[in-house]
């Protein structure tokens, strides 16, 4: 079964600092999806990043961006400039690209960000 | 365009009671999701509805959460009776129907409470 772990339970930056948040994950499938979710306090969670894992390139969004690194089975995060409005909780999600739609979560990653 | 919502977005309940939680998807969306992340814990999936049918509900922990999808529309999940282990934070998602690293779009989330 896959698993995705997220080492970090709690992490702080300040504001227009660069923050990583750590995500490992185990499967033994060839093609897989992962993703990065951002949910802000009583808000609902949003996509922030995917990532496709034949692809090699590292996915960037604005700011944001994966270092992904399949051999390895890392799938970090990267918050560049980082804003007040980034305080949130960010969960890790694997999905699988063969067998089922549903989505396998880390424990989330709580995001501080201090002016 | 609305987003996922659901109702209620709290809800504190006696053992032994009985809660039903509602989702609407977004328009046009197949997809249905339920998830739930007890404290602290990773967001586990529980269920997945393509239109009307159950997909998947291998998450489903046990006899005594029924959910239903009607119409392929809305969703309810239904837990009776409740004991203190189901408090946590239930998620609905939506998505489109077809292959790919499809965006799962998320309501805020049910907090349910069993005291």
């Amino acid at each position: 079964a896959q698993t995705v772990t997220q080492s970090q339970p709690e992490m702080s930056v300040q504001e227009a600092e660069t923050v990583t948040l750590s995500c490992t994950y185990d499967t033994s499938e060839s093609d897989y999806y992962l993703f990065w979710y951002k949910q802000p306090p009583s808000r609902q969670m949003i996509l922030v990043i995917r990532q496709e894992a034949y692809k090699q390139q590292n996915a960037t969004e604005n700011r944001f961006s994966v270092n992904f690194q399949k051999a390895a089975k890392s799938f970090s995060l990267k918050i560049s400039d980082s804003q007040l409005g980034d305080a949130a909780m960010y969960f890790c999600a694997y999905r699988s690209a063969f067998t089922t739609d549903k989505l396998i979560f880390g424990t989330g990653t709580r995001l501080q960000v201090f002016p | 365009e609305a987003g996922v919502t659901q109702f209620p977005s709290h809800s504190v309940i006696e053992k032994g009671q009985t809660v039903t939680l509602r989702c609407d998807p977004i328009s046009g969306h197949d997809n249905l999701y339920w998830y739930r992340r007890v404290m602290g814990k990773e967001i586990k999936f529980l269920l997945h509805f393509v239109k009307e049918s159950k997909q998947d509900e291998s998450g489903m922990p046990n006899n005594r959460f029924l959910a239903e999808r009607t119409g392929g529309t809305y969703s309810t999940l239904k837990v009776q009776p409740a004991e203190l282990e189901d408090s946590g934070v239930y998620f609905c998602a939506s998505s489109q129907l077809w292959t790919g690293p499809t965006e799962a779009f998320f309501g805020q989330g049910t907090r349910l409470t069993v005291v």
